[in-house]
């Protein structure tokens, strides 16, 4: 059984700038949410994705952005970076309904 | 608004018991998960508790209560590697029928001989 596996592990960007991190979910997991984790705090949910669709979402700007596609996997696109978005982001898998989410280990994004 | 509070450092010994607590004020409970994340990694699922009472899983149990909003997770046998950040997480079934976590920010656990 895969595991949740996403890319890249680091990535440095500049204010402004844009930036696609990419999940790949767990084997028959149909459901991809994203999470933000800043140091020192706990993740904070973004958005989710079912059956190639947004059907749900946190507190965040339209600059943070989604696609899922057939094969379950996932892209998270945030625009017009800002120093705060620094962080973890973190994509988790789960089938549909009452499932546990399992983590991949995230992406490292450092906004300068 | 949603809120959930858990202590931010424990320390204990190798060998030991430690008790993390969780309290949650929240609307649309739906389960509360309790994860395990070491610095630098992904968050992995340690237990899960959907109606009252104690889930025991090897070294580690979650007991929640739902009236008082309140869990707990215990870790016994305590041993290096046990050396973490705790987060307890409430979900939420929301409109539309999707589910969320709520995470608290975490309590990091230091283990040392």
């Amino acid at each position: 059984e895969t595991g949740v596996t996403q890319s890249p592990t680091h990535l440095i960007k500049t204010r402004g700038q844009q930036v696609t991190l990419r999940c790949s979910s767990q084997s028959g997991h149909n459901t991809v949410s994203w999470y933000q984790q800043a140091l020192g705090q706990g993740p904070q949910f973004i958005f989710q994705y079912y059956r190639e669709e947004e059907n749900g979402r946190g507190n965040f700007p339209p600059r943070f952005s989604g696609l899922q596609f057939p094969n379950y996997s996932s892209e998270l696109n945030v625009n017009a970076l800002e120093l705060d978005d620094s962080a973890l982001y973190l994509c988790a898998s789960s089938l549909y309904g009452n499932s546990p989410l399992h983590f991949g280990n995230g992406t490292r994004l450092t906004v300068t | 608004g949603q809120n959930i509070d858990q202590p931010t450092e424990m320390t204990a010994t190798e060998g030991a018991i430690v008790q993390i607590n969780c309290t949650y004020q929240t609307s649309g409970f739906n389960g509360l998960f309790w994860y395990q994340q070491h610095a630098g990694e992904a968050p992995t699922f340690l237990s899960y508790n959907v109606l009252d009472g104690l889930e025991e899983k090897g070294r580690f149990s979650s007991f929640l209560s739902r009236s008082k909003g309140y869990s707990y997770l215990l870790l016994k046998e305590l041993q290096m590697k046990d050396s973490a950040s705790y987060l307890c997480a409430v979900r939420l079934t929301l409109s539309g029928g999707y589910n969320k976590l709520i995470f608290g920010a975490g309590t990091r656990l230091a283990v040392h001989p």
